[in-house]
């Protein structure tokens, strides 16, 4: 089975300081996509940072970075200089292969103190 | 981009009265949609999952008779809130992704509350 997991329910973070957001999974798949999704006070899920596993390289957008650890299935999110818009639910997404299954983890809600 | 659409972006309706809400991808051909149900400051739960021109696959717990989805083209699915009561308001998102290992892409989610 497929599962996600983070651990942090809630974080904080002071402007322009950074942060990371911590996030699991399982499978026995070898070749998988992870995901990062930013869900605002609007509740649009916004797509923040994608990784392929078969990368070694981790992605970069901007302000956000990931730290990919395929052997540990570690795939954490860090965000820096963060800023008051950065405040929101996080949550980390994987998706199999075969490409026709989501899974989400359960988010972390990370605000942005001024 | 990729861009969803989904409408109502609210809706209220009385007890017993059936809700169609529409989720059309813009500018892609969505291979698959998802729809999905969240509650306050929880995750997004799977509600069913829909290809093209099949029948979609719910999930469990989820009743088919009640939320039936419809994927008639690859730009359209709709999900359809039958005799609604009111422990199904909610919000409700759906998402539609292309061909590959494409992202998903998500709706600006529709709010639903039934009286």
């Amino acid at each position: 089975a497929q599962t996600v997991t983070q651990s942090q329910p809630e974080m904080s973070v002071q402007e322009a300081e950074t942060v990371t957001l911590s996030c699991t999974y399982d499978t026995s798949e070898n070749n998988y996509y992870l995901f990062w999704y930013k869900q605002p006070p609007s509740r649009q899920m916004i797509l923040v940072i994608r990784q392929e596993a078969y990368k070694q390289q981790n992605a970069t957008e901007n302000r956000f970075s990931v730290n990919f650890q395929k052997a540990a299935k570690s795939f954490s999110l860090k965000i820096s200089d963060s800023q008051l818009g950065d405040t929101a639910m996080y949550f980390c997404a994987f998706t199999t292969n075969t490409g026709n299954q989501f899974y989400f983890g359960t988010g972390t809600s990370l605000t942005v103190i001024p | 981009g990729a861009v969803v659409s989904q409408h109502p972006s609210r809706v209220i309706c009385k007890s017993g009265t059936s809700v169609k809400i529409e989720c059309r991808s813009l500018d892609f051909q969505a291979t698959t949609m998802f729809w999905y149900r969240q509650f306050p400051k929880q995750s997004l739960m799977l509600m069913a999952t829909s290809n093209e021109g099949s029948k979609a696959t719910y999930e469990q717990g989820v009743e088919k008779d009640k939320f039936l989805i419809n994927h008639a083209s690859l730009t359209l699915s709709t999900l359809t809130v039958t005799s609604a009561h009111p422990e199904d308001s909610s919000f409700y998102i759906c998402s539609a992704r292309g061909l590959g290992y494409s992202p998903l892409h998500f709706g600006n989610g529709t709010r639903l509350t039934v009286t």
